[in-house]
């Protein structure tokens, strides 16, 4: 039962490099999002899924892409690392309805230098 | 713009006690209004949830009480102990099914520290 499950789960990388997170759930939810986390400033959506093949900007979306190719993944590319993009990624699924409710993978701990 | 103002950013109280968290909307389409609790290194987890059509929500020793004229919402931990120390926060998102497909506003968090 593994639920959501986010890969890796630490990351350092140099300004300018690029990287992918990857997310994965188990729960057959249409809905999928990214998040990011910084303090003082709760979470803040990236981008978000509501189905396979389909993303749309949130909050936050610069300097950031993703996809969604199959259902159960949904990817977050940064092209070109800023110092700026430091904080810890959360990425979240649900159904389409019924409770609303999100579940949340345990995060993945980015710094850039 | 923060649509979810949260506060206090900490709260520190004594086991046995009352820990009360603030949260105040500006969106008035908002019509689900969650709060989830975080421990060190892991995701946020859903701990309770209400809609404005009722006025309080209880589980347990957490209740929810919502003001809808005053676009606030409250969470309330009664007999709080120090499993309870974690972060909370507020978060509140308009129908599911139309524009907003579940995407959540969350507040600025708060760290609860319960001293035994």
């Amino acid at each position: 039962n593994a639920g959501v499950t986010q890969t890796p789960k630490f990351r350092v990388l140099k300004t300018g490099q690029s990287m992918t997170l990857l997310c994965a759930q188990d729960m057959n939810h249409e809905y999928m999002y990214w998040y990011r986390q910084d303090p003082g400033m709760g979470l803040r959506l990236i981008h978000y899924s509501v189905g396979e093949g389909t993303t749309a900007k949130g909050e936050v979306p610069d300097g950031y892409n993703v996809s969604r190719l199959k259902k159960q993944n949904f990817l977050l590319g940064l092209e070109s690392a800023a110092p700026s993009q430091t904080s810890v990624y959360f990425c979240a699924s649900s159904y389409q309805g019924g409770t609303r409710e999100a579940f949340f993978g345990q995060g993945t701990r980015l710094t850039v230098v | 713009q923060q649509q979810v103002k949260q506060s206090p950013q900490s709260l520190i109280v004594q086991k046995g006690g009352i820990s009360i968290i603030n949260c105040a909307y500006e969106n008035t389409a908002f019509d689900y209004f969650p709060w989830y609790q975080q421990f060190p290194g892991k995701g946020p987890a859903l701990l309770i949830a209400i809609r404005p059509d009722v006025s309080e929500k209880k589980e347990g020793r957490f209740t929810i009480s919502f003001n809808k004229s005053a676009k606030q919402f409250s969470l309330h931990i009664m007999d709080s102990q120090p499993g309870d120390s974690a972060t909370y926060f507020c978060a509140a998102s308009m129908k599911a099914g139309g524009t907003s497909y579940g995407k959540l506003t969350f507040g600025q968090g708060t760290i609860l520290t319960v001293h035994p």
